[in-house]
């Protein structure tokens, strides 16, 4: 079963950007598969903020403010999700997921992002 | 608009079989494009995918679960179901149902419950 690797944590400050991470294992090719990007306030479900496969293949979830993109590095296999212009109201947990196959999915591990 | 809540005991003992219902509301269960997925939150930790069924009854379930669980689907009450059997401490967790948008290319969760927190106690 992979692993997708998130810091635990992460902050800025308000206006700035935030760079979240999601690397991949080894033996999955970001530049193969969509990233999937989801946010969770306490006490509330996910919610799902977007997917990148490229420039040419992505999309945002209903309603999510066009600060919120993906990317990817490829060099690292690795996801991003840039957050910018940070508001006080992106501080949250962050989730990335992949689906390997049809029949897996897998979450990363989350990362926290405080506005400072 | 598209409401799920899931239902069931919210305290399992050691070694039984944790079982809970996702009930569908706005929307029917049957549609195609959607699959009914389950995901658990550790108390203070991220989300595992547990597993997911469409309508036809196929399911998939994630490799470390797999042994123990079972979803099942009826679509007469718009329901689906989660079953884990020998339950242990390391099953107390948020139990979540949602839908999940099945597009070929890629797959996203666009409804969820609220989720359930189910405590393992021995």
């Amino acid at each position: 079963q992979p692993v997708l690797t998130q810091p635990p944590s992460s902050s800025a400050s308000p206006g700035e950007s935030a760079r979240l991470t999601c690397t991949l294992p080894s033996d999955i090719n970001v530049g193969s598969y969509n990233i999937y990007w989801y946010q969770q306030k306490p006490g509330s479900p996910p919610r799902y903020l977007l997917y990148y496969y490229s420039d040419s293949d992505k999309g945002q979830g209903s309603g999510v403010p066009s600060r919120f993109s993906g990317s990817k590095d490829a060099s690292a296999n690795t996801g991003i999700l840039l957050i910018s212009g940070l508001q006080s109201e992106d501080e949250a947990d962050y989730y990335c997921m992949v689906w390997p196959s049809t029949a897996l999915g897998v979450f990363g591990g989350g990362t926290k992002l405080t506005v400072l | 608009q598209l409401q799920l809540q899931e239902s069931g005991p919210g305290l399992v003992k050691s070694s039984e079989t944790l079982s809970l219902t996702c009930t569908v509301s706005g929307g029917s269960i049957s549609s195609s494009s959607y699959y009914w997925d389950w995901i658990r939150q550790p108390p203070g930790k991220g989300l595992e995918w547990i597993g997911s069924i469409y309508y036809s009854g196929s399911t998939y379930y994630t490799p470390s679960l797999k042994s123990r669980v079972t979803i099942s689907v009826d679509t007469s009450k718009n329901q689906f179901s989660l079953k884990l059997s020998s339950v242990t401490a390391a099953d107390t967790a948020v139990y979540s149902c949602a839908r999940r948008y099945y597009y070929g290319s890629g797959s996203e969760f666009d409804y969820w419950g609220q989720g359930t927190l189910v405590t393992v106690s021995s």
